[in-house]
């Protein structure tokens, strides 16, 4: 299958600051593109999605952006609050029916 | 409340001694898959199900069974457990469409965390 990987597997920020979580893709026929939150001991949690005929999207303090020329996609997430802990997850899809997920980058957020 | 489950959330089994993971969800969904979540590997997908009696493979099958014969229920069968299939187990179901725009949303389960001995 096609790989997706992550450029860091931890970050750590302060609380109030902005967070940038990159991924780079490997499968030039990927459609589309969804980020994924994981809390400890629980499922991952849709985050947000963006289509391959998309450069930017932006949702509640979080925008994906896609670089579909160097087959990249970060998820920025503007003033992060420890409620923001976690793992994310970037996948990428083609006709949505296989996805292929990155191994996960933790982010610890800093009081 | 919408939502996937998965039953056992926990089991410890030995090698050889066949098993099932239920997943059920009330949402309606169309597609239901499985993935397995191993450190370091991410989550890969085991299988999916686009529909009512139509499954296909994902990366990862090898060692796996599903069966898709009702919308609701997307049963992971594991017909002989090894060792190296100790994991966690996630289903997961999508609506495909959302405000008539195809989604790969999906809503996942809580776990199954399967140690094979």
């Amino acid at each position: 299958g096609e790989s997706v990987g992550l450029h860091l597997p931890t970050l750590s920020v302060q609380e109030g600051d902005n967070s940038i979580i990159n991924c780079a893709y490997s499968n030039s026929a990927s459609d589309y593109f969804i980020w994924y939150k994981q809390e400890s001991g629980k499922g991952p949690q849709f985050i947000i999605d963006i289509r391959s005929n998309m450069d930017k999207r932006q949702g509640q303090r979080v925008t994906v952006l896609l670089n579909k020329t160097v087959k990249h996609l970060s998820l920025q997430i503007a003033a992060t609050q420890p409620g923001d802990s976690a793992v994310y997850f970037c996948a990428e899809n083609e006709n949505f029916n296989k996805f292929y997920f990155g191994s996960g980058t933790k982010l610890n957020v800093k009081p | 409340e919408a939502q996937v489950t998965q039953n056992p959330r926990y089991l410890i089994t030995v090698t050889g001694k066949k098993l099932t993971v239920t997943c059920s969800q009330n949402m309606n969904h169309e597609y239901m898959s499985w993935y397995r979540q191993d450190p370091g590997l991410g989550l890969r997908q085991i299988y999916y199900s686009m529909n009512v009696e139509v499954t296909d493979k994902g990366d990862v099958p090898e060692g796996y069974k599903v069966s898709r014969k009702e919308k609701r229920n997307f049963p992971l069968i594991l017909e002989s457990p090894s060792p190296n299939q100790t994991s966690l187990y996630f289903c997961a179901s999508s609506p495909r469409k959302r405000v008539n725009l195809p989604t790969g949303e999906l809503f996942f389960g809580e776990g199954s965390r399967l140690t094979v001995l």
